[in-house]
């Protein structure tokens, strides 16, 4: 089946250094999403991608998707104390007639102020 | 645009008890998935429905069982509940089309067995 490798699994930095995480799988993937989730919340979307090469920005957070489709990244610049949360990617392909996805296995984010 | 609701946010049961948990999708999207999450396991995918038919499932015991109704609403029900089964049960509605497509999830249900 299609597997994600995320990375890194946690990180602490301190407040307004930039961040960055990625996901990368051997399979090739035609979306790519990335979502944050808050304690006892569930998952919110930040980004979405989906064409390969693609950089999208929401405030101060970019992504890519990678040209090898096999691969993605999520930058946070200046970082803020309400940044912490878990962060997750996903990859969604086409199987069966529909999009199926699956999911990283998550990078938690812990800011210092 | 009402996001993806469930109820009921927080749920305490005991062992093998009965649950179920409902979830209401974003209005027009067709397709209901469903996820349980715990410390360090990451999202582990239950199943997806579409238009009332269950056309993806994950790879848990038959315990966890669904169904979508004509609105697209879905249930979630989990018997016999094992300790092991608490978790916070995360809904996702997406249009469920062929390409393009998006999941947005709801706030979960943290399940609590005792």
């Amino acid at each position: 089946g299609q597997q994600l490798n995320q990375s890194p699994q946690s990180m602490f930095i301190q407040e307004g250094e930039d961040v960055s995480m990625n996901c990368t799988s051997s399979s090739i993937f035609n979306t790519w999403l990335w979502y944050k989730q808050d304690p006892g919340e569930g998952p919110v979307l930040l980004i979405a991608l989906y064409k390969a090469g693609e950089l999208t920005s929401n405030g101060r957070l970019t992504a890519q998707f990678g040209i090898t489709r096999k691969d993605s990244f999520l930058n946070i610049s200046a970082s803020i104390p309400s940044d912490v949360g878990i962060y997750f990617c996903a990859g969604q392909f086409l199987s069966g007639g529909y999009q199926k996805v699956t999911f990283g296995t998550g990078t938690k984010l812990q800011v210092i102020p | 645009k009402a996001g993806v609701t469930q109820t009921p946010r927080y749920l305490i049961k005991t062992r093998g008890q009965q649950v179920t948990l409902s979830c209401s999708p974003i209005s027009g999207h067709r397709s209901v998935s469903w996820y349980q999450q715990t410390p360090g396991q990451g999202l582990q995918f239950l199943f997806e429905y579409f238009s009332e038919t269950q056309r993806n499932k994950g790879n848990f015991p038959g315990r966890f069982s669904g169904r979508q109704f004509s609105n697209s609403r879905s249930e979630m029900n989990v018997s016999t509940l094992e300790l092991g089964d608490s978790a916070l049960y995360l809904c996702a509605s997406s249009k469920g089309l062929a390409g393009g497509d998006t999941q947005y999830f709801g706030p979960g249900t943290r399940l609590t067995v005792l």
